[in-house]
């Protein structure tokens, strides 16, 4: 597609549910990025995959957060066992992930999750 | 831990003021810094990318710079319009790749 997708655009689960977000990066971009924007705070990172590499989990804030990317592009955040501290807005992002300075990281719409 | 500052949280004009919107950050290891514009209920777009090794960046009536030593960017928009109203983030690049925001700059411009 032209830009970044995210699926679904709004999320209302209750606590204790387990919840998937999916993102569908820009075609040919290797290096793909999770973050999360929470109401009032500024955007925190959680995961980082580049091609084949093992991702960079640094960023997720608890165990029960993970993620994967089949076939090095589409990739899924799966929240277990939600709080309602996980309400905030994830966004995704990708880039063409070749190594070099000056790449721009370009955003999706995001998924806002709301955990009653 | 990198620090992101934005200076100030909003702002106010009339249409046609310039607009300087401020950034700081903490750890002047950084590979790239990125102006955002996020609207409400959407995602963000990219605006400006300056790497670390420019002093500044042009995109029509948008102007960014970057001051890696002392750890400063300023965004400035020229002759702002009421279009321009939005939140503006800023986003230093880490070594990793790793973006680290600012809280950002909610601008209103009043027609």
């Amino acid at each position: 597609g032209a830009g970044v997708s995210q699926s679904p655009s709004n999320k209302v689960t209750e606590k204790g549910k387990d919840v998937e977000l999916r993102c569908d990066p820009i075609s040919g971009h290797t290096a793909l990025y999770w973050y999360r924007q929470s109401l009032g705070q500024g955007l925190e990172f959680l995961i980082y995959f580049q091609g084949n590499s093992a991702p960079d989990k640094s960023g997720l804030p608890s165990d029960r957060f993970s993620a994967e990317r089949t076939g090095g592009s589409v990739s899924t955040l799966t929240i277990q066992r939600t709080q309602q501290e996980d309400s905030a807005v994830y966004l995704c992002a990708s880039s063409l992930g070749l190594g070099r300075l000056g790449e721009t990281q370009y955003f999706g719409p995001g998924t806002r999750l709301l955990v009653l | 831990k990198q620090e992101v500052t934005q200076i100030p949280a909003a702002l106010s004009v009339p249409e046609g003021e310039n607009l300087v919107l401020n950034c700081s950050f903490t750890d002047s290891a950084i590979y790239n810094l990125q102006w955002f514009r996020q609207d409400p209920g959407k995602g963000l777009t990219s605006l400006l990318l300056i790497q670390s090794s420019q002093r500044e960046q042009t995109s029509g009536r948008l102007n960014a710079s970057l001051d890696k030593s002392s750890g400063r960017s300023t965004l400035y928009i020229a002759a702002s319009q009421p279009g321009d109203s939005a939140t503006y983030l800023c986003a230093v690049i880490a070594p990793d790749y790793k973006l680290s925001f600012g809280a950002g700059t909610t601008v209103t411009v009043r027609a």
